[in-house]
């Protein structure tokens, strides 16, 4: 069965620094994209950053990007330019048959 | 907005009794799946539809039901409602069951069991 698992329950980032998330899974399925997901206080689920499983290429959207590596079966996220707006619950989630999450990481950001 | 509708928003009810959850999937999805979050817990894995046909399902009770209509529309029955089936339970939809497919969250209904 394929499993996601975030070793980190909180993490804390001071403004305008960098903070790395990580994100570990377990399949034995070939093709399955990665997927991590912002929940704000209001508990809405915003998609943050998407990867295909078979793209070398770490994807990248604007402050975020991620740290694949296939091999290893982790996922990271990366947050640049630390804001107050990034204090949410992280979540990293796997995309293969089905679609699962891990438990979430809180970030908090220091002003 | 995700244009995923889930109504109500909120549903405060009493154990033992039975409430019905709501999705409307984005306009062109044909997948519907259902999550439940419990307080500051990740989110559980109920049950997917494909196109009116149950096609994947996860950590559901034998208390809670789900179908999806013809007009792609679904419901979540939870029945024999406990305190512990207060949770925050989402719906997602995604245009079909490929894993390439993103899936977008509603913003969820509030169940609160006393």
């Amino acid at each position: 069965a394929q499993t996601v698992t975030q070793s980190q329950p909180e993490m804390s980032v001071q403004e305008a620094e960098t903070v790395t998330l990580s994100c570990t899974y377990d399949t034995s399925e070939s093709d399955y994209y990665l997927f991590w997901y912002k929940q704000p206080p209001s508990r809405q689920m915003i998609l943050v950053i998407r990867q295909e499983a078979y793209k070398q290429q770490n994807a990248t959207e604007n402050r975020f990007s991620v740290n694949f590596q296939k091999a290893a079966k982790s996922f990271s996220l990366k947050i640049s330019d630390s804001q107050l707006g990034d204090a949410a619950m992280y979540f990293c989630a796997y995309r293969g048959y089905k679609y699962i999450f891990g438990t979430g990481t809180r970030l908090k950001v220091l002003a | 907005d995700s244009g995923v509708t889930q109504t109500p928003k909120h549903l405060i009810t009493a154990t033992g009794q039975r409430v019905t959850l709501r999705c409307s999937p984005r306009s062109g999805d044909l997948s519907v799946y259902w999550y439940q979050q419990s307080l500051d817990q990740g989110l559980q894995f109920l049950i997917q539809y494909y196109n009116g046909e149950e096609r994947a399902k996860g950590n559901i009770l034998e208390r809670f039901s789900a179908q999806q209509f013809p007009d792609l529309h679904s419901e979540l029955n939870l029945s024999s409602l406990e305190l512990g089936d207060s949770a925050l339970y989402f719906c997602a939809s995604s245009v079909d069951i490929g894993a390439a497919n993103t899936i977008y969250f509603g913003e969820g209904s509030w169940l609160t069991v006393v």
